[in-house]
């Protein structure tokens, strides 16, 4: 069964930088786009970033709101995919959800972010 | 970037009822490749939002025929027909045709 785990979520202070990981099981990793979604306590979802596969170029695609502060990356040799998050804001405080495009999508449970002084 | 809006915000239904929930969005949603990335999703209350319907009306593996998608263009429908109460929760329609995805605002669908 596919699935998805998220990692590496925390309290962390306004423009401190932190990694979210999310390990991915029960496909073929290096063929599926992946993709973050988060959502604000009590708010709705908001996209954050994709990655597409190699024969794409790992191409990369942010949400305005996080573009220049944000890096997603993927290893497709650990099934892994990553969400670099730097200087972040009081905003970014978020559930982060790891998501993998399979013809349909999959998620993973989230991980949470505080971002508090 | 794209615009969609939800109508309504919440939604009460009695169970066996049927539901319309609109996403209307600020322009085409049509790719150029001739396919329009309109998806649906629920998430239900303490869970991750899970796909429903995707490119406008295909329902995804193991979604019952009661969920049905429709629309073209800028206006679409999901439709819910003999709510159930496993149904209720927020119901967000994405658009994956424009860089960003832009989600809806949501459509929160409660038992009268």
């Amino acid at each position: 069964a596919v699935q998805l785990v998220e990692s590496g979520g925390g309290l962390v202070q306004p423009k401190e930088s932190l990694k979210i990981s999310c390990a991915a099981s029960g496909f073929t990793f290096s063929n599926a786009a992946m993709y973050w979604v988060r959502q604000a306590p009590g708010k709705g979802l908001e996209w954050v970033a994709r990655i597409r596969t190699k024969p794409n170029n790992y191409a990369t695609y942010y949400a305005d709101s996080v573009k220049g502060r944000f890096t997603i990356s993927r290893d497709d040799s650990k099934s892994m995919v990553y969400l670099q998050m730097d200087n972040l804001k009081t905003e970014d405080t978020a559930m982060y959800y790891c998501t993998a495009e399979l013809g349909g999508d999959y998620w993973g449970q989230g991980v949470m972010v505080t971002v508090s002084s | 970037d794209v615009v969609l809006t939800q109508t309504p915000v919440s939604l009460l239904i009695s169970l066996g009822g049927q539901a319309s929930i609109s996403c209307r969005s600020s322009q085409s949603l049509v790719h150029s490749n001739g396919n329009t990335y309109l998806h649906w999703y629920l998430q239900k209350p303490g869970q991750s939002p899970q796909l429903l319907i995707y490119q406008v009306s295909n329902r995804f593996s193991g979604i019952p025929d009661r969920f049905s998608g429709s629309g073209s263009g800028t206006d679409f429908t999901l439709k819910i027909s003999r709510v159930e109460p496993e149904d209720l929760g927020v119901y967000y329609c994405l658009q994956r045709t424009h860089n960003p995805w832009t989600f809806g605002g949501g459509t929160k669908l409660e038992l009268k």
